[in-house]
């Protein structure tokens, strides 16, 4: 079975802090993606990776940068996290048949 | 612009039939639907291509009109385990590869009681 794993369920951080959120896949998939979901907005796109060290923005990426130095890790950072930034985030790599694998979600509450 | 889902909500009793639409203003290549259920991790139910037949996940199938920039989800004879939130994730056209990229909906929330 594919695996995407998150660092932490629930995560709560200070206004200004830099925040690392990371995901790791075990598929040796090309593609990983970082969602955002809020009640009401669905899921939408932050930013996505389509091989090592190549990035793009996806339909929301101010305030968020990324990483992907290893294949199987994709890193969502925040640099200077702020209270609308609270929200359940999600990573998610791409399969075979261009479905998506999702993590668990990350919970973080910035105060 | 994401796509619309339709209704927001829709409340069942075991055994009765529901239909979730997805409406996109943009050419599509595939529609994707997901379904989430409470504290989980969205999960694949299937996909519709341009040009591609009907599919099914069990008693849930789905169609895809292409002129129309459309999708339906259908669910049969519905089962206390189908209740969650349903999306829809679009892919469009971008002139090379996508890399798997999708909009979502805004989700449609399904509860079924016995």
């Amino acid at each position: 079975d594919v695996k995407v794993t998150q660092s932490s369920r629930y995560l709560v951080k200070r206004t200004g802090e830099k925040v690392f959120l990371e995901c790791v896949q075990d598929m040796d998939h090309e593609n990983m993606f970082w969602y955002r979901q809020d009640p009401g907005l669905g899921l939408r796109l932050i930013y996505f990776s389509y091989d090592v060290k190549m990035k793009e923005k996806g339909d929301i990426p101010e305030g968020y940068s990324v990483s992907r130095e290893k294949k199987e890790r994709f890193s969502l950072i925040l640099e200077s996290a702020s209270t609308n930034q609270t929200s359940m985030y999600l990573c998610a790599s791409l399969g075979g048949v261009r479905e998506q694998f999702f993590g668990p979600g990350t919970r973080l509450t910035v105060l | 612009q994401q796509p619309v889902q339709s209704p927001q909500a829709v409340i069942l009793r075991e055994g009765e039939d529901a239909v979730i639409n997805c409406s996109s203003s943009k050419a599509l290549y595939s529609v994707h639907w997901y379904r989430q259920k409470h504290g989980e991790a969205p999960v694949f139910l299937m996909i519709l291509l341009k040009g591609g037949e009907q599919m099914r996940h069990e008693k849930i199938s789905a169609s895809f009109n292409e002129k129309k920039q459309q999708s339906s989800l259908y669910l049969t004879a519905s089962q206390l385990s189908y209740s969650g939130t349903y999306f829809c994730g679009t892919e469009g056209y971008a002139g090379g590869t996508s890399y798997g990229k999708l909009t979502f909906g805004q989700g449609t929330i399904l509860t079924v009681h016995p």
